[in-house]
């Protein structure tokens, strides 16, 4: 079955605490992003990566990292995460910009 | 810079009714336009997309949406509602400048009263 996949599915964690959510995809899909969701604010763009090793800023990339090493995997880092991160996150993949998106279930994060 | 505005947090209509939800955007050039939606706890489904071609797009569940240029809308439609249809609804644009910056709406939540 495609699928994106996220992992954890809900995580609470305290502030500075390094986490790490795993994406990934089995659809052989170039494209991958990520955004967090917020009440009244939508689906805002964290990091995009159109292939290997290539990843660019969204909207909001500030206290995130990503990485691409493989097609299949794009994790998200939050190296010192604040409370201001508390959010519900996806993660979506696609052939392109033409396209429509795949989206993962999504991670709860709360940072406390 | 693109966006989008959903000028309508929530939409209430009853079962058996048309239903609209309206979406606005600003891109430079051709924009590529999506909508998706959000059942609870789920993440996000793809409806349907305008890319080129014909201004009214037929999706997925019975919906369709209208792209008009002169008014930089696409609107999101359905003529008969059902309770099922009762969901979080994004719309969503893709422009110019290299894949694949795409920003949403704040959503709208559809409400189908039985």
């Amino acid at each position: 079955e495609a699928q994106v996949t996220q992992n954890p599915r809900y995580l609470i964690t305290v502030t500075g605490k390094k986490l790490t959510v795993t994406c990934s995809q089995n659809m052989n899909h170039e494209y991958m992003s990520w955004y967090r969701q917020d009440p009244g604010l939508g689906l805002r763009q964290i990091y995009y990566s159109m292939n290997v090793e290539v990843t660019d800023k969204g909207d909001v990339p500030e206290g995130y990292k990503v990485s691409r090493k493989e097609k299949r995997n794009f994790p998200l880092i939050l190296e010192s995460p604040s409370p201001n991160q508390t959010s519900l996150y996806f993660c979506a993949s696609s052939t392109g910009k033409r396209t429509e998106a795949f989206f993962g279930q999504g991670t709860r994060l709360t940072v406390v | 810079a693109q966006s989008v505005a959903q000028p309508e947090d929530q939409v209430n209509v009853a079962e058996g009714n048309p239903l609209t939800v309206k979406c606005t955007y600003s891109v430079s050039g051709n924009p590529y336009l999506f909508w998706y939606v959000q059942y609870p706890n789920r993440g996000l489904q793809f409806l349907l997309k305008y890319i080129t071609g014909d201004n009214l797009v037929k999706g997925s569940y019975g919906f369709e949406a209208e792209f008009n240029k002169s008014q930089t809308s696409f609107h999101l439609k359905k003529p008969s509602a059902l309770v099922s249809d009762s969901a979080l609804y994004f719309c969503a644009v893709s422009g110019l400048g290299g894949y694949q910056k795409v920003t949403f709406g704040t959503g709208t939540k559809l409400q189908v009263i039985p």
